[in-house]
């Protein structure tokens, strides 16, 4: 059974960097796709961007200058950083498994992380 | 405001059937397959229909997945209390390279 874990800092200062790893057990990061979605309280999913095993990544264009994601295959971790943080990036952060061309939906999902921008 | 447009609510009494639609263009739902979510207070969203119509195993047959043209809709019967939560339709948009989630519809069940 394929399960994600999100980890990382709970609170991150505004104009700083949000980094947040993803790990993977049951499975291994290289066969496949992994995303990043963000949902901030109340409000909807919104998708972050994806990397795939041969380290190619997609980005939300609307976060595209913010956004690094990284994968490292020899602990089965994927990685996302945003800089130059805002209030607005507060959100529980998922990772999920997906989406690409034949897998083109989101499964499985970690608990999500909740991440606050605040001083 | 997502580009993918779901009703911000719907609601139903126990035991009936409730749609959920997900309207979006010819970029993304036109061209693009659809998965649907059910996303329970407080948990983190559940795969309930991938590739439109298909249902992942452990999934009840109550619910259900098409699409037709820039439209998609979730279909769920013999509601249940338990089906309380929030709704969210996904697909790839060819034009902006990017995976849109529409911005979520929650059931009432009555």
């Amino acid at each position: 059974q394929v399960q994600l874990q999100e980890s990382g800092p709970g609170l991150v200062k505004p104009s700083e960097t949000l980094s947040l790893t993803c790990t993977v057990s049951g499975d291994s990061l290289s066969n496949y796709c992994w995303s990043w979605i963000r949902q901030p309280a109340g409000k909807a999913l919104e998708w972050i961007g994806r990397i795939y095993v041969n380290k190619r990544t997609d980005y939300n264009p609307s976060l595209k200058s913010r956004v690094t994601m990284s994968a490292d295959t020899s602990k089965n971790q994927f990685s996302l950083k945003v800089n130059s943080v805002t209030a607005a990036d507060t959100a529980v952060y998922y990772c999920a498994r997906g989406f690409w061309s034949g897998y083109n939906w989101f499964d499985p999902w970690g608990q999500g992380t909740l991440v606050t921008v605040s001083s | 405001q997502s580009v993918l447009t779901q009703p911000p609510s719907v609601s139903a009494a126990p035991g009936q059937k409730v749609t959920i639609s997900c309207s979006g263009s010819n970029s993304n739902i036109g061209k693009n397959l659809v998965s649907w979510y059910q996303q329970l207070p407080g948990t983190a969203p559940k795969l309930l229909i991938y590739d439109s119509n298909k249902r992942p195993s452990g999934i009840p047959d109550r619910f259900s997945g098409s699409r037709s043209g820039t439209s998609a809709t979730l279909g769920i019967t013999g509601l249940q209390t338990g089906d309380e939560a929030d709704y969210y339709c996904v697909s790839w948009d060819s034009t902006l390279i990017a995976v849109l989630f529409g911005g979520g519809t929650k059931l009432t069940v009555l």
